[in-house]
């Protein structure tokens, strides 16, 4: 069974940042691409990242570029979001999701995890 | 970016009726290795999104076969042939044919 989880999710300040973990299990890591995607609260998705399947190749909203870096450990079967420069337009529940397939295209994400919530405020 | 445009962004229906919600992109989602980049999810109440159709018309493993992706180049539409209770929540469409990936404003489905 594919399991995604997320953590990391904090209360931070302006200027701040943050580690956004995703541990996966249940398929074979390191052939799927992964991403990232958040949601305000009560509001629409928004797409975040998306890193391919060996690490090498992720692309960024232009909202979080520069600012945020994904990454992935395929021996530990965790993808990360380091966020930095955090604003109040950051704060949102932030969901990583499996790709159907391994190469870094921003969609077809076909398991989500529950979501950990980023409150970026003084 | 390629922008998402859904509509209708609201959508009662009765249980046993159709529904159809439409998505327009800025430019077309065709690439060119012949795969056209549209998604449709649904986020249920309290709920992550799910995918329930890639490449405009392909379900994944589970979904009902109520559900049907159509569509080409920038003109997409989800059909539910006869919607029930459990179908309730938010649709979104997403392009993925280039970063960065976007989403449509969503369509709240919701029973009459």
């Amino acid at each position: 069974e594919v399991k995604l989880l997320e953590s990391g999710g904090d209360l931070e300040q302006p200027g701040g940042s943050l580690r956004l973990s995703c541990a996966a299990s249940g398929f074979i890591f390191s052939t799927y691409a992964m991403g990232w995607v958040r949601q305000v609260p009560g509001k629409g998705l928004e797409w975040v990242s998306v890193i391919s399947g060996g690490g090498d190749a992720t692309y960024y909203a232009d909202s979080v570029k520069g600012r945020f870096t994904t990454s992935r450990d395929n021996s530990k079967n965790t993808l990360f979001l380091q966020m930095n420069s955090l604003t109040v337009d950051d704060t949102a529940i932030y969901y990583c999701a499996k790709r159907i397939f391994g190469a870094a295209v921003p969609g077809q994400f076909d398991y989500w995890g529950p979501g950990t919530l980023v409150t970026v405020s003084s | 970016d390629i922008l998402m445009t859904q509509s209708p962004l609201s959508l009662p229906v009765t249980p046993g009726e159709p529904a159809s919600i439409s998505c327009r992109s800025s430019q077309s989602l065709l690439a060119g290795n012949g795969n056209t980049y549209l998604d449709w999810y649904l986020q249920k109440p309290g709920q992550s999104p799910q995918l329930l159709i890639y490449f405009v018309s392909n379900r994944t493993s589970g979904v009902p076969d109520r559900f049907s992706g159509s569509g080409s180049g920038t003109d997409f539409t989800l059909k539910i042939t006869r919607v029930e209770a459990e179908d309730v929540g938010f649709y979104y469409c997403m392009q993925g044919l280039q970063a960065p990936g976007t989403f449509g404003q969503g369509t709240k489905l919701e029973i009459k």
